[in-house]
């Protein structure tokens, strides 16, 4: 079946431009995740929806950074203002939360600010 | 806090057996899981380990976890160029779900 999917695949973006990356999980996964990973940082985790429960937003870096998920399915992550720390690709992944609770992973956003 | 340790670089001739190690300092963890990640791509998952098994083989990848040393490693047996990789460890935040992430063991695969 189709995995995670993310658009789009590179963002180049001008510094104090706003940017929205997309993310379509599995069918069927109710949890989903955004992490970021960048050369100084390593994979960090940014926020993760479950359901209908409030998402955990404990990762994100700044107020700059929200993220919202419709319906239960696709997720947008938005950087406002960003900066040039922002570059970085932007993985998203869900899960099926049974047992083994794995997470699949999309290919990623990689992110330029110039 | 949780932290995820794992060795930055391994170099094996193709054809050996290659041992990429991790530690961990959850111990209540339950999984712990390997991803591999080739250039320009994103993370493939390998294989995972419940916490209370010691070892789990699939084809050419066996796991071995050493949970009273927190020590996790990931064994590719008879390796391959296309093996030619970065390696994450991960464990599960037991309270949110996170994955918790190593830096990465890039894998270089000599013909």
């Amino acid at each position: 079946g189709a995995g995670v999917s993310q658009s789009p695949s590179n963002k180049v973006t001008e510094k104090g431009k706003d940017v929205e990356l997309r993310c379509d999980p599995i069918s069927g996964h109710t949890a989903l995740y955004w992490y970021r990973q960048s050369l100084g940082q390593g994979l960090e985790f940014l926020i993760y929806f479950q359901g209908n429960s409030a998402p955990d937003k404990s990762g994100l870096p700044s107020d700059r950074f929200s993220a919202e998920r419709t319906g239960g399915s696709v997720s947008t992550l938005t950087i406002q203002r960003t900066q040039q720390e922002d570059s970085a690709v932007y993985l998203c992944a869900s899960s099926l939360m049974d047992s083994t609770d794995t997470q699949y992973f999309g290919p990623g956003t990689r992110l330029t600010v110039l | 806090g949780e932290d995820v340790e794992q060795s930055l670089f391994l170099s094996v001739r193709e054809g050996d057996s290659s041992v990429i190690n991790c530690t961990y300092t959850d111990s209540s963890s339950t999984y712990l899981y390997w991803y591999k990640q080739e250039p320009g791509a994103g993370l493939q998952l390998l294989t995972y380990i419940f916490s209370n098994m010691d070892m789990k083989q699939d084809q050419r990848l066996t796991v071995l976890l050493n949970k009273k040393d927190k020590h996790l490693s990931l064994r590719i047996a008879d390796t391959q160029t296309g093996d030619s990789a970065i390696y994450f460890c991960a464990e599960k935040d037991r309270n949110t779900g996170k994955l918790i992430f190593g830096q990465g063991t890039t894998l270089q695969v000599k013909p």
